[in-house]
């Protein structure tokens, strides 16, 4: 069974820190993704990744960067949060061939202050 | 624009009866459609696909319909069980699905199963 793991379930940070928020995958998936999901807005893709060290933008990447090092590691990363920031993130991970669902780790909730 | 549109944010259904979430999308280009179950603190969990060659799949109590003419689709549950209560996303993909372009996905529709 796949396993996607998001190292934090609650996170609390203040107005301009910066921010990690870290994905493991244990199913050796080429393609890893992060999405937020808000109230009324659903789920909306921020960046993802389709090999080591490759990333691309998706439909909401403005305040944020990624970075894949390792085939099984992707990390979001907030350069100086900010409070429209404030929401639960949502990482992902799918085979490289098509009709590959996804499937997603439990979530980080953020709060920024 | 929302290319993937659920526009009932929340549905009732009594235990028993048949759950209806309709989904309706706008790109042409999308050509494979998927629906994901989300628990309250959980992450979506993958429910059931349709290829756009196809009109319908089945699996166990669930049931999905594309209408390409319409460009909607439908997610059929029968019979409803409280355990289905939950928040159900409709999600769409360009040329062939959970790729490396990820997946569009709709606002989403709160079933509540009525005991």
């Amino acid at each position: 069974d796949v396993k996607v793991t998001q190292s934090s379930r609650y996170l609390v940070k203040r107005t301009g820190e910066k921010v990690f928020l870290e994905c493991v995958q244990d199913m050796d998936h080429e393609n890893m993704f992060w999405y937020r999901q808000d109230p009324g807005l659903g789920l909306r893709l921020i960046y993802f990744s389709y090999d080591v060290k490759m990333k691309e933008k998706g439909d909401i990447p403005e305040g944020y960067s990624v970075s894949r090092e390792k085939k099984e590691r992707f990390s979001l990363i907030l350069e100086s949060a900010s409070t429209n920031q404030t929401s639960m993130y949502l990482c992902a991970s799918s085979l490289g061939q098509a009709h590959s669902p996804l499937h997603f780790g439990n979530g980080t909730r953020l709060t920024v202050t | 624009d929302q290319q993937v549109k659920q526009n009932s944010p929340s549905l009732s259904v009594q235990e028993g009866r048949i759950s209806i979430l309709n989904c309706d999308y706008t790109n042409s280009m999308f050509d494979y459609f998927l629906w994901y179950k989300k628990y309250p603190a959980e992450g979506p969990t993958f429910l059931i696909s349709i290829s756009s060659i196809k009109d319908k799949n089945e699996d166990g109590r669930f049931t999905v319909f594309l209408n390409k003419s319409a460009k909607h689709l439908s997610l059929h549950i029968v019979p409803s069980q409280p355990g289905d209560s939950a928040v159900y996303f409709c999600a769409a993909s360009l040329y062939g699905g959970g790729g490396a372009d990820g997946l569009t996905f709709g606002k989403g529709t709160h079933l509540i199963i009525q005991p």
